[in-house]
């Protein structure tokens, strides 16, 4: 099953442009991660952030976490046509070592 | 290395038919995962191995679909009989169990039951 639920399902947007990605989930995590998929490509992993952290950059990402309201955020800064993919949010729930993947994000950026 | 290799690609079999599907971790990885991929359910997680022991098989849909990793380098899929609806993009992952490790997925293996 399905936990995580991502914001907007689909978003379009220029090049250059930032892109914010949203992900909401309902049980207590050890960790939360952001992959990406081309499409007809398996996913890539960009980012893993820890229950007890709240902000965490990687390159051109920017992610949030707040456990208390139970949701992550993904930001994509000066986007460019190769970020075009699918981004899903996964948790790791406590005491679990399986991630459970949301239903993901479709980013579009046209050059 | 040359990351998690699954086999095969693709793959079109009957309804009925037995179908195997095989994924090889990376080396020095401990965990395994197979999940499934479909435009209505999304990813689904079907069964994950730590140390070649599977853990957690709750997601396998039904007794036709089962899973061995008879060694670390080494894991199957299979289903018998399949049905139309097993159709699916069936994805390997593995990953190590220390700190801050994300997953490494295979290319995925596209199977269309008709």
């Amino acid at each position: 099953s399905q936990q995580g639920e991502e914001d907007p399902q689909a978003l379009s947007i220029q090049e250059g442009e930032n892109a914010t990605m949203n992900c909401s989930y309902k049980t207590s995590i050890n960790n939360l991660q952001w992959y990406r998929q081309n499409s007809g490509r398996g996913l890539v992993h960009l980012i893993l952030i820890r229950s007890n952290e709240r902000e965490k950059h990687s390159g051109r990402l920017r992610v949030t976490l707040d456990t208390s309201k139970k949701s992550s955020s993904l930001l994509i800064t000066a986007s460019r046509a190769a970020d075009t993919a699918s981004y899903f949010c996964a948790t790791m729930d406590t005491g679990r070592r399986a991630l459970t993947f949301g239903s993901g994000t479709r980013l579009q950026v046209q050059p | 290395d040359a990351g998690v290799i699954q086999s095969p690609r693709h793959e079109v079999t009957e309804m009925g038919q037995e179908v195997t599907l095989r994924c090889k971790p990376i080396s020095g990885h401990d965990y395994l995962f197979w999940y499934r991929q479909t435009m209505m359910r999304g990813l689904e997680l079907l069964i994950y191995f730590n140390n070649n022991v599977p853990i957690d098989d709750s997601g396998m849909p039904e007794d036709r679909f089962s899973a061995k990793m008879p060694n670390a380098s080494f894991s199957t899929l299979k289903i018998q009989p399949s049905e139309p609806r097993d159709s699916a993009v069936y994805f390997c992952a593995s990953s190590f169990s220390g700190q801050g490790a994300g997953y490494t997925f295979g290319s995925g293996t596209r199977l269309t039951v008709v």
